[in-house]
């Protein structure tokens, strides 16, 4: 099975800031990697699909990167509204990372 | 417009079996696939299998030996079904959508998710 290691597992950040996380798979899964978020109490939310594609309606400040085994999420300009788990997930055989959880500093 | 809404128990006893049902609209599922994920309170989330739009499955491994997942597509509903279940399988379960085209494999769609608690 496709081991997804995300990190960190959590991030305490301000408004404003510049805040990447990571995910690294155990093989190669090319450049099938989602990025969800999730809210507390909402379903996940797809952002970033094949990596590096925004999904529709997602904002620029989004933006993801990678391929091969290690992928970068990045929220360029945090908003108070980015505050949530984000997962990665490997879509080759549905595989999620374990969450980063950002957190107001 | 695409809905998908999970419907089950609260509340499933220890060894017992867990039915839920995801009944969907907007949407075609002999054109789409559904998938299932579950999420333990305030832990991550977890693959636990697909219903292919042909009507083939896919299963976690982690769960093959307990995990059917079924569908009628008359009723539009996909429906998972779990015995066995112990106290470890307490979790939020959410059904969602995923494209069947090439380089959309996402699950754009997802249900709400029903809170099942498995009691001794």
């Amino acid at each position: 099975d496709i081991v997804m290691t995300q990190s960190p597992t959590s991030m305490s950040i301000s408004v404003g800031d510049r805040v990447t996380m990571n995910c690294k798979a155990s093989q190669n899964v090319g450049s099938n990697v989602d990025w969800y978020q999730q809210k507390t109490g909402q379903s996940p939310k797809l952002l970033i699909y094949k990596a590096s594609n925004r999904y529709t309606g997602v904002p620029d400040r989004f933006t993801g990167s990678g391929s091969g085994t290690d992928f970068t999420f990045t929220i360029s300009n945090m908003q108070a509204e980015d505050l949530a788990v984000y997962y990665c997930m490997q879509s080759n055989s549905f595989t999620f990372g374990s969450g980063t959880k950002l957190e107001i500093k | 417009q695409v809905q998908l809404k999970e419907t089950g128990p609260d509340l499933v006893q220890l060894t017992q079996t867990l039915s839920i049902t995801c009944t969907v609209s907007g949407f075609s599922l002999t054109t789409y696939n559904v998938h299932w994920v579950r999420q333990p309170p305030g832990k991550g989330l977890e693959w636990m299998g697909a219903m292919w739009n042909g009507g083939g499955t896919d299963y976690n491994s982690a769960f093959k030996s307990r995990l059917s997942i079924s569908r009628d597509t008359s009723k539009s509903q996909v429906f998972l079904k779990m015995n066995s279940l112990q106290t470890d399988d307490t979790a939020k379960y959410f059904c969602a959508r995923q494209p069947n085209y090439p380089g959309r494999d996402y699950f754009d769609y997802w249900g709400q998710g029903v809170m099942v608690t498995v009691s001794s």
